[in-house]
């Protein structure tokens, strides 16, 4: 059974890092055309894709986010890492992190639970 | 920025059948997914490649493709299916663009 949680600070003030760790069982982070992205979405709001890294360690970035995000793997301890930088309070939001299947595009299945992060000072 | 276009809402009464539409420029290029998020729980994917449905998913879900719009059809509506729905796919270079999300209301 493939699952995924994520993990991390539930409140961080504005202008720090937020840092979130995804830790899967199930599938190993060394899986041929898998990977795990990450996903947030608002209060009430749609779901917004933030980042992706896959086995050969390929990683994408949402274009309008790419500069505050860093995406990162430990294989051993199958556990992927996001840090996000300068946080803001518009940055609310549970944050998903989810298997991500290769593909034209790539899909997500499962997901986790997520994870609340509130940002306020 | 590229985008999906869904409605915001659909209702229908149970025994009914749902259609929830997402548009855009690039799906006929692009496959599509859709996604059911119930309230407080993580989205769960009902459809992959614009009309395969996963193992567990009841079979009253399917998808189809016509030009720049995709559907999402559910047949003879179970109360157990109002949720939020969220188509995704990608646009030109690949990055993922996820719909604005209809939320499915059963009568």
């Amino acid at each position: 059974q493939v699952t995924l949680k994520e993990s991390g600070p539930v409140l961080v003030k504005p202008t720090e890092t937020l840092t979130l760790t995804c830790t899967v069982s199930g599938f190993s982070l060394s899986n041929a055309r898998m990977g795990v992205s990450w996903i947030r979405q608002p209060p009430g709001k749609a779901l917004e894709w933030l980042a992706h890294i896959f086995s050969n360690d390929e990683k994408s970035y949402s274009t309008s986010l790419k500069s505050r995000l860093t995406i990162s793997k430990d294989t051993s301890k199958s556990q992927v890492v996001l840090t996000m930088t300068n946080m803001d309070p518009v940055d609310t939001a549970t944050y998903y992190c989810a298997r991500t299947l290769s593909g034209s595009p790539n899909w997500f299945d499962p997901w986790g639970q997520g994870t609340l992060v509130t940002v306020s000072s | 920025s590229y985008e999906l276009t869904q409605p915001p809402s659909v209702s229908v009464s149970p025994g009914q059948t749902a259609r929830i539409t997402c548009s855009g420029d690039a799906l006929p290029k692009q496959y599509a997914y859709w996604y059911q998020q119930k309230p407080g729980q993580a989205p769960v994917l009902v459809i992959y490649k614009d009309s395969e449905r996963p193992s567990g998913i009841p079979e009253r879900f399917s998808g189809s493709s016509s030009g720049t719009t995709v559907t999402l059809t559910i047949s003879g509506v179970q109360a157990e299916d109002e949720a939020d729905y969220y188509c995704q796919s990608a646009d030109s270079s690949g990055t993922v663009v996820f719909g604005g999300g209809t939320k499915l209301t059963v009568l």
